[in-house]
């Protein structure tokens, strides 16, 4: 498997800001996703981030309201924009090494309160 | 539309008791059924099965996929208060290796 880490693990941000959300992996990945759990949800595919090219984003989701970074291919970051309390959720980012190709692991998640 | 379907949706029991959960699932280009365990935030990696009718076995929990009737049922056996958690069915596609979540089954135990 692969050591995430995710950075914060939580916030508490005031409508309208903007708040930035990194993944880091400990060894170099395939794939790179980010997922959203709403409270008492399921999760739920934001995007694919994809190295050197732009994210591609699932129905329901844009680029504007949550534009996607990946420099390299230990790295992203997810910015949840101009939020809104309907964005308190928890962030999550997943992994496919390829080491273990098929198998997905999960950062420890960001958990966001939007007041 | 690609779905995935838990059963039951929660389920109590007692220590010691032995659980299934059931996922069914229809999705247009199958590559892959994993399960996971949902403790806190981080969902933990359990399984994944691709080949239908092979079992795959951790300690008291395994799992089994049948791919001509879509489902995959989880076992836990002699079920302890750590087990107590919610357990995600995702799905995998061929080309995208993107997941497809069920709603979780949220199981608890009582000592």
């Amino acid at each position: 498997s692969a050591v995430i880490s995710q950075k914060p693990s939580r916030d508490i941000c005031q409508r309208g800001t903007s708040l930035t959300i990194q993944c880091q992996v400990d060894s170099q990945v395939t794939m790179m996703f980010w997922y959203r759990q709403q409270p008492g949800q399921s999760l739920t595919l934001i995007a694919t981030a994809n190295q050197g090219s732009e994210a591609t984003y699932e129905s329901g989701f844009v680029i504007d309201k949550f534009p996607i970074s990946r420099p390299n291919l230990t790295f992203s970051t997810l910015t949840v924009s101009n939020m809104s309390p309907e964005d308190s959720s928890i962030y999550l980012c997943s992994v496919e090494p390829w080491t273990v190709p098929n198998e997905q692991f999960f950062g420890p998640g960001t958990r966001l309160t939007v007041l | 539309e690609d779905k995935v379907v838990q059963s039951p949706l929660s389920l109590v029991v007692h220590e010691g008791d032995t659980v299934t959960l059931n996922c069914s699932y229809e999705v247009t280009n199958f590559r892959s059924l994993l399960w996971y365990k949902q403790e806190k935030k981080a969902p933990t990696f359990l399984f994944m099965l691709t080949s239908s009718g092979i079992e795959k076995k951790s300690g008291r929990l395994s799992s089994i996929l049948d791919k001509k009737e879509l489902f995959s049922i989880l076992n836990i056996t002699a079920t302890q208060t750590g087990d107590s958690a919610i357990y995600l069915c995702a799905v995998s596609e061929g080309g995208n290796e993107k997941l497809t979540f069920g709603t979780g089954t949220r199981l608890t135990i009582i000592p």
